[in-house]
């Protein structure tokens, strides 16, 4: 079984600022996916970014950006230049290559202050 | 759809009753998950449609729960005799098949009094 583990509860940053979330998981799989959500109050996961673990480019989408650490079995997200609608919980999700269970972490509630 | 549809959006029952949940997939999406998210437990994965099969049931809590799914679109998940360990929000999810990205609703908070 896959456990993913975001040991921070809890991230406040002021707008304009960068802050960056850590999620840690356990495989013995060599390929797999790594998917950060987000979920607003309204209650809905959206798709932030995707990172294919055979990829080494680390993925980037506008302001979210990736560092993945394969061997360190680490995928944290960075976001850059903080908005006030970046405010939401941030859930670091796991996924088997040719699976399609999600494992999902504790979660991280982000918090931007203007 | 637009997006993945969730109904209700709220659902607040007695202990004891039985209660449907519904899920409208993005339109051609073959794939469909459900999930449950609650303070105590996180985000657990409950089963997953191809079509109108579930090749995977594992994540049922208990034979109280099931779900169908017809004509490769919506899906009803049912929860029979509900107790107050039920209270919970449950995510439908819906993709172009297995294993690509999964697109989520707004979910179903269910309050068990």
């Amino acid at each position: 079984a896959q456990t993913v583990t975001q040991s921070q509860p809890e991230m406040s940053v002021q707008e304009a600022e960068t802050v960056t979330l850590s999620c840690t998981y356990d495989t013995s799989e060599s390929n797999y996916y790594l998917f950060w959500y987000k979920q607003p109050p309204s209650r809905q996961m959206i798709l932030v970014i995707r990172q294919e673990a055979y990829k080494q480019q680390n993925a980037t989408e506008n302001r979210f950006s990736v560092n993945f650490q394969k061997a360190a079995k680490s995928f944290s997200l960075k976001i850059s230049d903080s908005q006030l609608g970046d405010t939401a919980m941030y859930f670091c999700a796991f996924m088997k290559q040719d699976d399609y269970k999600l494992s999902f972490g504790a979660g991280t509630t982000v918090t931007v202050r203007a | 759809g637009a997006g993945v549809s969730q109904s209700p959006s709220n659902k607040v029952t007695e202990k004891g009753k039985d209660v449907e949940l519904r899920c409208d997939p993005i339109s051609g999406h073959t794939a469909l998950y459900w999930y449950r998210q609650s303070l105590g437990q996180g985000l657990e994965f409950l089963i997953y449609f191809q079509g109108n099969s579930a090749p995977d049931k594992s994540g049922l809590p208990s034979d109280r729960f099931s779900a169908e799914r017809t004509g490769g679109s919506v899906s009803t998940l049912t929860i029979q005799r509900t107790q107050q360990e039920d209270s919970a929000v449950y995510l439908c999810a819906s993709s172009l098949v297995g294993y690509q990205p999964q697109h989520f609703g707004d979910g179903t908070r269910l309050s068990i009094l």
